[in-house]
């Protein structure tokens, strides 16, 4: 089945350690996004790719780190400069017809 | 920058009508989404409007988009337990690619 996938689903970490969230799809979509959603909130814009080997910050790339040398796979890194990092984070993925399609999201808490 | 803004929170009786609001800053949006977010999972996509239509309706959803006012709503009919969830409105401008603006989202609760 087509679709995006995320993992691990829950995700637990030290202060002062780098952690790397993935992301794979294989929708043949050549654009992806990571989101951050904290309680209550909406989603924000961490960091954007639109094409292989390029991405773009978002709003609140600070303390984020991403890669994209395969067109199905947008890993996300959180390093220990990102200072509150416990959040729900998601990935997205969309052709040129304006439609995003989710993952099922990575629950990350700082311990 | 865009905002848009939406209610907290909104309950509502099995079996009646809900109706979510949304209003965005942006005039030229161009594409106006509606996505659900079931508890601890991602977003799925609802239903969305191209900014020269006023209404659009599928089964039970009818969306409304009043131009002018940059106020878009999400009409519910024959709500059910299982619409229990978060609703989020987002707008893009077609120029600026796929770039999406979240509103904050609006729990909707249903009542048996």
């Amino acid at each position: 089945d087509g679709g995006i996938t995320q993992s691990p689903k829950y995700l637990f970490r030290k202060e002062g350690q780098n952690v790397t969230l993935s992301c794979e799809q294989n929708l043949n979509h050549d654009a992806m996004y990571w989101y951050r959603q904290d309680p209550g909130q909406g989603l924000r814009l961490i960091y954007y790719s639109q094409i292989v080997n390029d991405f773009q910050k978002g709003d609140i790339a600070e303390g984020y780190s991403v890669s994209r040398e395969k067109k199905e796979s947008f890993p996300l890194t959180v390093t220990s400069a990102q200072k509150n990092p416990t959040a729900f984070y998601l990935c997205a993925s969309s052709t040129t017809s304006y439609e995003q399609f989710f993952g099922p999201g990575t629950r990350l808490t700082v311990l | 920058g865009e905002d848009v803004e939406q209610s907290l929170f909104l309950s509502v009786r099995e079996g009646d009508s809900s109706v979510i609001n949304c209003t965005y800053t942006d005039s030229s949006s161009t594409y106006l989404y509606w996505y659900k977010q079931e508890p601890g999972a991602g977003l799925q996509l609802l239903t969305y409007i191209f900014s020269n239509m006023d209404m659009k309706q599928d089964q039970r959803l009818t969306v409304l988009l009043n131009k002018k006012d940059k106020h878009l709503s999400l009409r519910i009919a024959d709500t059910q337990t299982g619409d229990s969830a978060i609703y989020f409105c987002a707008e893009s401008e077609g120029n600026a690619g796929n770039m999406l603006t979240f509103g904050g989202g609006t729990r909707l609760m249903v009542k048996p």
